[in-house]
């Protein structure tokens, strides 16, 4: 069975760092690409970004509104996909989300991240 | 970047009515769209993708067409179950855009 579990959420003031965690288990973790996602309390689903399966580059896209702030990385051996947040702004708060290939068939249950001082 | 509009906004229908919701695209996606159904509370469940393509698992009466700029979801028979916001989303090439989302729920 899929599962992918978010982790490492919590409270955080502006201008400081978080780091997410999706595990991964149930599927070939290496062969899929890793996408996250966010949804703001009340709002619509936003992408984040996405890194690439190695066999594709392993490289990485980030939305305009995250892109120099958030990076996205992957350990195959661990099937763990990363999510480091810097420079947080209160607009950052989300539950994220975290989904694999393309199109996105499995996603996890999300994790709050609150941005307030 | 592509922009990727829905409609209506919202919509209420009685239990066996057939809704169908628009999903436009500003520029032509091929049939790289897919439909997300999120129950309030719940994580978004993908309903179908490359345009027409219903994910296993889901209900028949949910069906999809389009290709190009022009996508449309129809529930061919509206059950209580349903009530939900219903997202559509480009995937041929980042940034994979959601539209606004669509609010059903029964009248």
């Amino acid at each position: 069975e899929v599962q992918l579990v978010e982790s490492g959420g919590g409270l955080v003031q502006p201008g400081r760092s978080l780091r997410l965690s999706c595990t991964a288990s149930g599927f070939t973790f290496g062969d899929y690409a890793m996408t996250w996602f966010r949804q703001a309390p009340g709002k619509g689903l936003e992408w984040v970004g996405f890194i690439r399966s190695k066999g594709n580059g392993g490289t990485t896209e980030y939305a305009a509104s995250v892109k120099g702030r958030f990076t996205i990385s992957r350990d195959d051996s661990k099937s763990i996909a990363s999510l480091q947040m810097n420079s947080l702004k209160t607009e950052d708060t989300a539950v994220y989300y975290c989904s694999r290939g393309r199109p996105f068939d499995y996603w996890g249950q999300g994790t709050l991240v609150t941005v307030s001082s | 970047d592509i922009q990727m509009t829905q409609s209506p906004s919202s919509l209420s229908a009685s239990v066996g009515d057939r809704v169908t919701i628009t999903c436009r695209a500003s520029q032509g996606i091929s049939n790289y769209l897919a439909w997300y159904q999120q129950k309030p509370g719940k994580v978004p469940k993908l309903l179908i993708y490359a345009a027409s393509t219903l994910q296993s698992g889901v209900p028949s009466r949910f069906s999809g067409s389009g290709s190009g700029t022009d996508f449309t979801l129809t529930i061919t028979s509206l059950q209580p179950e349903d009530v939900a916001t219903y997202y559509c989303q480009r995937y041929d090439s980042a940034p994979f855009t959601f539209g606004p989302g669509t609010k059903v729920d029964i009248k």
